[in-house]
């Protein structure tokens, strides 16, 4: 069964923390993605990544940046955590040829104070 | 990279088909049309893919004009279950940036 994990269900930071956001799949993809979800806003992409140690911005990166040393593994980094980046945080894992099935993970929701 | 246009939301009673369409005018050549579905506080899933005219699986109908400027999810027979917001995508650079947008949520009345 496939699998993508991110390491925790909730968190709850302070204002100005730096914060680890971490993920991993178990099934060899390429790709790896980091989205966040708010309410009316739907999945806005954070950042991507087609290999590793390479990444490339979404739609929106400004506050955040991203680490993939090692092919299963993709985290997702707040430098220094903001109140507008309380949110659910979801990661997913596409092999890079046709079917592009992404894998969702069960989400992280990060709550910043 | 196309984007895609859907409703914000639809209403269905259960047992009733469901069509939802998806408008994506910039599609290109070796762009591919996907689906997802979402329930609250889970990630989206795959539910069908396809280039050109009708795919069919066990869980859903995709039908595509010849233009492919648009498509429409077809759910049969929907029960309570089927309350989920459902994304349009549509991506053939290898997935390497999958928009998904707002989606359509649609809720299925008993």
């Amino acid at each position: 069964d496939v699998k993508v994990t991110q390491s925790s269900r909730y968190l709850v930071k302070r204002t100005g923390e730096k914060v680890f956001l971490e993920c991993v799949q178990d099934m060899d993809h390429e790709n790896m993605f980091w989205y966040r979800q708010d309410p009316g806003l739907g999945l806005r992409l954070i950042y991507f990544s087609y290999d590793v140690k390479m990444k490339e911005k979404g739609d929106i990166p400004e506050g955040y940046s991203v680490s993939r040393e090692k092919k299963e593994r993709f985290s997702l980094i707040l430098e220094s955590a903001s109140t507008n980046q309380t949110s659910m945080y979801l990661c997913a894992s596409s092999q890079n040829r046709n079917p592009f099935e992404a894998f969702f993970g069960q989400g992280t929701r990060l709550t910043v104070v | 990279l196309a984007k895609t246009t859907q409703p914000i939301s639809m209403d269905s009673y259960e047992g009733q088909e469901v069509n939802i369409t998806c408008s994506h005018n910039n599609i290109a050549t070796n762009d591919y049309i996907t689906w997802y579905q979402q329930f609250p506080s889970q990630g989206p899933r795959f539910i069908i893919q396809g280039y050109k005219t009708k795919v069919t699986n066990e869980v859903a109908s995709l039908f595509i004009p010849a233009d492919r400027k648009s498509s429409t999810l077809s759910l049969p027979r929907v029960s309570l279950s089927d309350t989920a917001v459902y994304y349009c995508l549509v991506d053939g650079t290898g997935a390497n940036n999958l928009f998904f947008g707002t989606g359509t949520r649609l809720t299925v009345i008993p």
